[in-house]
């Protein structure tokens, strides 16, 4: 089973609110990835979880909190947004960082109003 | 310049024609090279990888890469309707950075019955 799963599907928050997204995998993957994809663009990565650590935070806004409670489960906290960072939020986990195989989840749609 | 240069089209084919999907690459550090396939709302998901040069086939796809002159490609054989969206080329270093993905732009095809 190489399924990622990500809750909600569809966010709408607003620029004072405090939401979370969430991403769960069960493949026994020690490494997940947070990526932001605007419309027909490719994802850009975000964060980088390896073993439950943060080992790359690419220049991310602080408004983004990633953390990773344990070796199956990724959260985004998301706070103060702007409408800018309205996109579509990708969760992706493989074996390791090492190996080149991500597996993607379905997305959170997120739009900031 | 990109490091990856992939064409975004969009590209239309009649059903059953071959399509052929490709990308160019700048960083001669690439090893790994992978397409993914992303239908519209949705997350990407992984077609195929190939390390280094060569071919692979699986099913009606074949990856290709040409390591001298910096080309991959992506063949499908008699194309479906049901493969229209969105492929999207990828590759990594050989260690990798820390789990990043160099993405293309992506290209769009609409396969017509």
């Amino acid at each position: 089973d190489t399924e990622v799963t990500q809750t909600p599907k569809h966010l709408v928050m607003g620029m004072t609110n405090k939401k979370s997204l969430k991403c769960e995998q069960h493949m026994g993957h020690r490494a997940m990835y947070w990526y932001k994809q605007k419309a027909k663009k490719p994802p850009e990565l975000m964060f980088v979880y390896s073993y439950e650590k943060l080992s790359i935070n690419e220049s991310v806004p602080s408004r983004f909190s990633p953390e990773c409670p344990n070796s199956s489960l990724l959260n985004l906290h998301l706070h103060a947004l702007q409408p800018e960072d309205s996109a579509l939020y990708l969760c992706a986990s493989s074996s390791r960082t090492g190996t080149y195989e991500q597996y993607f989840g379905p997305g959170t749609r997120l739009t900031v109003t | 310049q990109k490091e990856v240069e992939q064409d975004p089209g969009p590209l239309s084919v009649p059903e059953g024609a071959i399509v052929s999907l490709n990308c160019t690459y700048s960083n001669s550090a690439f090893q790994y090279f992978m397409w993914y396939r992303q239908y519209s709302r949705k997350g990407p998901e992984l077609l195929m990888y190939t390390y280094s040069s060569g071919n692979k086939e699986d099913g009606r796809f074949t990856a290709q890469v040409d390591k001298s002159s910096k080309y991959i490609s992506l063949f499908i054989r008699d194309s479906q309707p049901s493969d229209s969206a969105t492929y999207l080329c990828a590759m990594s270093e050989l260690y990798n950075q820390g789990g990043k993905l160099i993405f293309g732009q992506g290209t769009e095809l609409s396969v017509k019955p």
